[in-house]
């Protein structure tokens, strides 16, 4: 069955540090996968997907993600955090059957000044 | 560009009460989706559609029901408000079936039943 770990429940950067949050993901073919961001009492925004092709994938505000078969893993990173990062991002595998995602429980992100 | 509309953003149900979560999309999007969020648990399908006339259940349907009789709107029935439903209710909508495009997600409904 798929599935999508994220083992952080909550991370605290200083602002300008790089950022780095875990996505592993269990799928018996080649998975498609994204990331979303929830702001406080918003709804969830795509920042980046992938498909196929280039392993590293660019997305919005900064970020950008690697995709590592052999390590079940699609890890989002930015290189350097400001306040407005601050937020709830979401990993989640689209089944090719149906129509569904399966989302991640959420990494909770914290900026400090 | 309005995009998912959801109304209402908040609401206090008592147990055994009914009602109707709307959602609305204005991109002409065919797919659209249900889903609950609770805390710590991510978030969990109860139904998507294909298109006007056509729903499906997802991973938590009992509970709900829906009915998408245009393009635009896709509705979700609480007939018998239990505490259990107390959640986060968010609709998403999709040009295409959503493992190829990612979801527009409206900024959800907040329901307490108490």
């Amino acid at each position: 069955a798929q599935s999508v770990t994220q083992p952080d429940i909550h991370i605290t950067v200083s602002e300008g540090a790089s950022l780095e949050l875990r996505c592993n993901y269990s799928y018996g073919a080649t998975p498609y996968l994204f990331w979303y961001v929830q702001s406080p009492g918003q709804g969830l925004q795509l920042l980046l997907k992938y498909f196929s092709g280039d392993t590293l994938v660019q997305g919005i505000k900064g970020f950008e993600a690697e995709f590592k078969r052999s390590q079940s893993s699609f890890n989002l990173r930015k290189p350097s955090v400001h306040w407005s990062d601050a937020a709830e991002y979401f990993c989640a595998v689209g089944a090719n059957t149906g129509n569904q995602f399966y989302f991640g429980t959420g990494t909770s992100l914290t900026v400090i000044p | 560009n309005a995009g998912v509309t959801q109304t209402p953003k908040f609401r206090i149900l008592k147990i055994g009460q009914s009602m109707t979560l709307q959602c609305a999309q204005d991109m002409n999007h065919n797919y659209m989706y249900w889903y609950r969020q609770d805390p710590g648990m991510g978030l969990k399908l109860i139904y998507y559609s294909v298109g006007a006339g056509i729903t499906d259940k997802g991973e938590v349907p009992n509970g709900y029901n829906v009915s998408r009789s245009t393009t635009e709107d896709f509705p979700l029935r609480l007939e018998l408000a239990a505490p259990s439903q107390t959640s986060v209710y968010f609709c998403a909508s999709s040009y295409m079936s959503g493992q190829g495009a990612g979801y527009t997600f409206g900024s959800g409904t907040r329901l307490t039943v108490v």
